[in-house]
């Protein structure tokens, strides 16, 4: 079964530092793999997504991450911290559910804070 | 805006009463899901439906029920409310799980 570990519920950055977000999954199958940011009161959107093809994913924001197989990893990154990336970040695999039934599994979410 | 609709954006009710929560998936969506979040159990998965069928239930509660209509849009009916039922019920549309999920922006329920 496919399942997702995120590294550090929270993460502190100063602005203008990298942010890196670490998301470790396990799957016995080839993964599809996601990130979602939840702003403060709202729902989850959409980051960017690792289908198949190209190993480094473009997001919006200037989020990136990069699908490592032989580490089982999908981190996010991003070069410079911006204090309107504050938010909770989550990390999902596609999960078989039973028969032909398909659902997200998500992290447990890392809170990032950026300080001034 | 998403394109997934949630309704009412807030709810604040008392123990024991039955409240409904409603979800309006993006166009085209045919399967709905339902998750709780709170602060101390995170994102849960409560329960999944495609095209008016149950496929797959979470950590939901027995006097927790949903249903999906024919016009797509679905339905989470929460009874008997505690005080531990005070969470964000966000509800997700998609037109398969291997594309992700659109989020609408959720229900705050609070039972007080």
């Amino acid at each position: 079964a496919q399942s997702v570990t995120q590294l550090g519920s929270h993460v502190s950055v100063s602005e203008g530092a990298l942010v890196l977000l670490r998301c470790n999954y396990s799957s016995s199958v080839p993964p599809y793999l996601f990130w979602y940011v939840q702003y403060p009161n709202q729902g989850l959107q959409l980051l960017l997504k690792y289908t198949t093809g190209a190993t480094l994913v473009k997001g919006i924001n200037g989020f990136e991450a990069e699908f490592k197989k032989s580490e089982t990893s999908f981190h996010l990154t991003k070069p410079s911290a911006h204090m309107s990336d504050a938010a909770e970040y989550f990390c999902a695999v596609v999960r078989n559910s039973g028969g032909s039934n398909y659902k997200l599994t998500f992290g447990k979410g890392t809170l990032l804070t950026v300080n001034p | 805006d998403s394109g997934v609709t949630q309704t009412p954006k807030h709810l604040i009710t008392a123990t024991g009463q039955r409240v409904t929560l409603r979800c309006s998936p993006r166009s085209g969506d045919l399967s709905v899901y339902w998750y709780q979040q709170s602060l101390d159990q995170g994102l849960q998965f409560l329960i999944h439906y495609y095209n008016g069928e149950e496929r797959a239930k979470g950590n939901i509660l027995e006097r927790f029920s949903a249903q999906q209509f024919p016009d797509l849009h679905s339905e989470l009916n929460l009874s008997s409310l505690e005080l531990g039922d005070s969470a964000l019920y966000f509800c997700a549309s998609s037109v398969g799980a291997v594309y992700g999920y659109t989020f609408g922006s959720g229900t705050r329920l609070t039972v007080v």
